[in-house]
């Protein structure tokens, strides 16, 4: 299984809704990341959790709340949203060790908010 | 400073013609690893090809292959025989290794619009 599920596909939510996004990997991996990427940009790495800890945030604001339950999941808890958050988020999962390791992307959540 | 150049923000090419996509990097780390990603309008990000700092040849992947030109910091996509679902973004990224995971800096990208 190389895949990496996301859920939901797309999501509208008011600035003041609370809602979360999902991700889901078999593979094993033990580093898993979330990205926001812009429409006609380049993803922009958002968190980075390693051994399910998280190791690296990117100067998020606090209104995103990642959370990994287990070495498969890895959550993204959303609360008090701004229109300019309106992105497309994906996970990415990869193995920890130095070398060639490729990141295997989901297919992403289309956020819109209103 | 970027990290990651690509300087051709759009590209056509006839169907079954070769396309070349470029890619310069920046880094002072000796150990690192170049990626090329296929975005589709879907949004998906898809692997296609990966380059080691220290690989002798160049890496290919059935009609992908990598222009590595470490001096020139160069690591150039060719793909052979372009096919119309061939069009979409494509990203060249660098990989920063770290106790974290292998994160990846990605170039601005590349859309190639494929024409029959």
């Amino acid at each position: 299984d190389t895949e990496v599920t996301q859920t939901p596909k797309h999501l509208v939510m008011g600035m003041t809704n609370k809602k979360s996004l999902k991700c889901e990997q078999h593979m094993g991996h033990r580093a898993m990341y979330w990205y926001k990427q812009k429409a006609k940009k380049p993803p922009e790495l958002m968190f980075v959790y390693s051994y399910e800890k998280l190791s690296i945030n990117e100067s998020v604001p606090s209104r995103f709340s990642p959370e990994c339950p287990n070495s498969s999941l890895l959550n993204l808890h959303l609360h008090a949203l701004q229109p300019e958050d309106s992105a497309l988020y994906l996970c990415a999962s990869s193995q920890v060790a130095q070398g060639y390791n490729e990141q295997f992307f989901g297919p992403g959540t289309r956020l819109t908010v209103l | 400073a970027q990290k990651i150049t690509q300087t051709q923000p759009g590209m056509f090419v006839q169907e079954k013609e070769a396309v070349t996509l470029d890619c310069t990097y920046d880094t002072s780390d000796p150990s690192y690893g170049l990626f090329w990603y296929k975005q589709p309008s879907s949004g998906e990000m898809i692997f296609l090809i990966y380059q080691g700092s220290y690989d002798q040849q160049n890496a290919t992947e059935g009609r992908y292959s990598l222009n590595f030109q470490k001096a020139r910091k160069s690591a150039n996509l060719v793909i052979s025989a372009s096919q119309l679902g061939d069009s979409a973004m494509y990203f060249c990224a660098m990989r920063e290794t770290n106790n974290a995971g292998n994160m990846l800096t990605f170039g601005g990208g590349t859309r190639l619009m494929v024409k029959p």
